[in-house]
């Protein structure tokens, strides 16, 4: 089944540790992007690419970075996790920002949980 | 600043009608989405205006006007299944969508 798959779905971490959302997808879209959703908050981006080779910052990327060796695969890394960084994170896909209605198609999510 | 404002809940009646409300302003516009977010799942695409006017798609509807930042998705013969979570995003002129916090739809039997 095309989609976006993410792992892990759920994750508790002790603060200062090194963690990798994974994030691949199969309908070979061009732009990928990592978002946190937080209660109360719009989604907000983290990081994005628009084509595999390339990435940039989005709204609240300190903390974050990411890779695009290939068009199915975009990691997320927290270098040392701190508490704040508590949330719900969704991977999602799109043909690209330029390609008229850019519709996002999004993963299941993975909820971490800093301590 | 850019801002998207929606409300943080509505309440409404298992077969009816209710419209959510959405205001935007943004550096530029290049269109308006409407998705959709069951609790703990991912968010589905619903709708996307681009032009003023009226969009319908089967119970849902989404309208435009770009002159007042304004939209709003109608849900019309209410489902229990529509409870859930709608967001509304704009494009902005950077091709970037900047989200409103989402309205949490209950609906009562």
């Amino acid at each position: 089944i095309a989609g976006i798959t993410q792992a892990p779905t759920s994750q508790i971490l002790a603060a200062g540790r090194r963690m990798t959302l994974r994030c691949t997808q199969d309908m070979r879209h061009n732009a990928m992007y990592w978002y946190r959703q937080d209660l109360g908050l719009g989604l907000r981006l983290i990081h994005y690419s628009n084509t595999a080779g390339t990435t940039g910052k989005g709204e609240v990327p300190d903390g974050y970075s990411v890779s695009r060796a290939n068009t199915d695969d975009f990691p997320l890394t927290l270098a040392s996790a701190v508490p704040s960084q508590t949330s719900v994170y969704f991977c999602a896909s799109s043909t690209g920002p330029l390609s008229g209605a850019n519709v996002l198609t999004f993963g299941a999510g993975s909820r971490l949980t800093v301590l | 600043g850019q801002n998207i404002d929606q409300p943080t809940e509505m309440t409404a009646t298992e077969g009816a009608i209710v419209q959510i409300n959405c205001t935007y302003q943004t550096s530029g516009f290049n269109g308006l989405f409407w998705y959709q977010q069951h609790a703990g799942e991912a968010p589905t695409f619903l709708s996307y205006n681009v032009l003023d006017g009226l969009e319908e798609k089967g119970r849902f509807s989404s309208f435009l006007s770009r002159s007042k930042g304004y939209s709003y998705l109608l849900l019309k013969e209410l489902q229990m299944k529509d409870s859930a979570s709608y967001l509304c995003a704009v494009s902005d002129s950077n091709y970037q969508l900047i989200w409103g916090a989402g309205t949490k739809l209950i609906i009562k039997p």
